[in-house]
């Protein structure tokens, strides 16, 4: 079973509108990476935030991290219509994990 | 190569046919994992190699799933005796460390596999 939980499912916004989206995770985790993955395309790793960590940013992309409500959040300033894809959270799950466990993803649609 | 390659891109199958789907991961990666992505959800994890040990197949669904990577380097998903519910796209990632947690995975296109 999958270890997170996106929020919202989908968001549409226009084009130069922030986006929001939410993760919610199940057990403790070292770091938690938050993917993108295009349609009908491969995931594309965006950022990791440590455990230790509680906000980080990389170009116009800022998450949060919040360890004892489990839960994270990623922040796209200035949307583009290049930005539509679908966004997951995925965490290593527990102690000595070898994989990642991703969410169910958000569906961000970008309008021009 | 410049990324992860995944081969075929798409595969059509009866029931009951076996399926071996390729990953070519980047050279001198030395993790491999398998994931399988049902539509309209995240990627579930099946199998980790660290260079050709297989260290966790705690995901396949069955014992007609078998992964190997015989060298270190590419790698092979197997399906036998193909079920409708193994209809997926089945995604390859590699990086370059031990260690999923602490590191970035590179994913490859994914095999987009439909039973019939």
């Amino acid at each position: 079973s999958q270890q997170g939980e996106e929020d919202p499912q989908a968001l549409s916004i226009q084009e130069g509108e922030n986006a929001t989206m939410n993760c919610s995770y199940k057990t403790s985790i070292n770091n938690l990476q938050w993917y993108r993955q295009n349609s009908g395309r491969g995931l594309v790793h965006l950022i990791l935030i440590r455990s230790n960590e509680r906000e980080k940013h990389s170009g116009r992309l800022r998450v949060t991290l919040d360890t004892s409500k489990k839960s994270s959040s990623l922040l796209i300033t200035a949307s583009r219509a290049a930005d539509t894809a679908s966004y997951f959270c995925a965490t290593d799950g527990q102690t000595g994990a070898n994989n990642l466990f991703f969410g169910t993803g958000t569906r961000l649609t970008v309008i021009p | 190569g410049a990324g992860v390659s995944q081969s075929p891109r798409y595969k059509v199958a009866k029931r009951g046919q076996d399926v071996a789907l390729r990953c070519d991961p980047i050279s001198g990666h030395v993790s491999l994992f398998w994931y399988q992505q049902a539509l309209g959800q995240g990627p579930e994890f099946l199998t980790y190699f660290q260079n050709e040990a297989q260290l966790d197949k705690s995901g396949l669904p069955s014992d007609r799933f078998f992964a190997e990577r015989p060298e270190g380097s590419v790698s092979t998903l197997k399906i036998q005796r193909t079920q409708q519910e193994d209809s997926a796209v089945y995604l390859c990632a590699s990086s370059l460390l031990a260690l999923a947690a602490y590191n970035e995975q590179f994913f490859g296109p994914g095999t987009r596999l439909t039973v019939l």
